[in-house]
């Protein structure tokens, strides 16, 4: 079966660096997305890993260890903006299999 | 652009009644889906369609039909509408079947701003 599993929800303070953990059991693998949804916003494309290893952008990273079937978003100089929910997807047979998401809150 | 568009916003239905949620996108993409998203359950594939005048169903297509007759749309209807279809539906779409292309762009998908759909 698929099964994607996230923290349902983190809290972190204003500067500081948070990590958010996704592991997955899917039936097969073409990649792993993480989304940013804000509340009653649309999910919004962060990253994609395909390749084992650290993909940075900015202050988002992202980690794929496919042996492990485990992956990490790194958030870096958290700012109060970054309060959102954070999706883990993976991307199978052309289709998004997405976790619950991971509820994040910045606080000062 | 305005990339991807839904109409309506927000809609509250009886049980029993019918409705088609649209979905237009002017990114030229091929790939189109319809998702639906209800807390602790995450987003989830109802049906999607990889061209026009194709579809097939996702994790969880009972009680909706789709059709795509033009490219840029993708309709979602629902026949007879129940309370466990009270939902946020998110339609999303994306330019290939892959999660990256040969030059190293990413074919991500990209939502419309969703519907939040109240069924009494």
């Amino acid at each position: 079966g698929q099964n994607i599993d996230q923290p349902t929800e983190m809290t972190a303070t204003e500067g500081a660096i948070v990590q958010i953990n996704c592991t997955y059991q899917t039936s097969g693998f073409n990649g792993l997305f993480w989304y940013q949804q804000h509340a009653g916003e649309a999910p919004t494309f962060l990253s994609y890993n395909v390749l084992d290893g650290l993909e940075e952008k900015g202050r988002f990273s992202s980690f794929l260890s496919r042996s492990k079937g485990y992956s990490y978003l790194l958030l870096k100089e958290l700012q109060m903006k970054d309060s959102a929910s954070y999706l883990c997807a993976v991307f199978e047979g052309g289709k998004l299999i997405f976790g619950q998401g991971t509820e994040l809150s910045v606080k000062p | 652009n305005a990339g991807v568009t839904q109409t309506p916003k927000f809609r509250v239905l009886k049980t029993g009644q019918s409705m088609t949620l649209l979905c237009a996108q002017d990114m030229n993409h091929e790939y189109m889906y319809w998702y639906r998203q209800d807390p602790g359950m995450g987003l989830r594939l109802i049906h999607y369609s990889v061209g026009e005048g194709t579809t097939a169903k996702g994790e969880v297509p009972d009680g909706y039909n789709v059709s795509r007759l033009k490219k840029q749309n993708f309709l979602l209807g629902l026949e007879s509408a129940a309370p466990s279809q009270t939902s946020v539906y998110f339609c999303a779409s994306s330019y290939s079947w892959e999660g990256s292309s040969i030059y190293g762009s990413y074919n991500e998908q990209f939502f419309g701003p969703g519907t939040r759909l109240t069924v009494l």
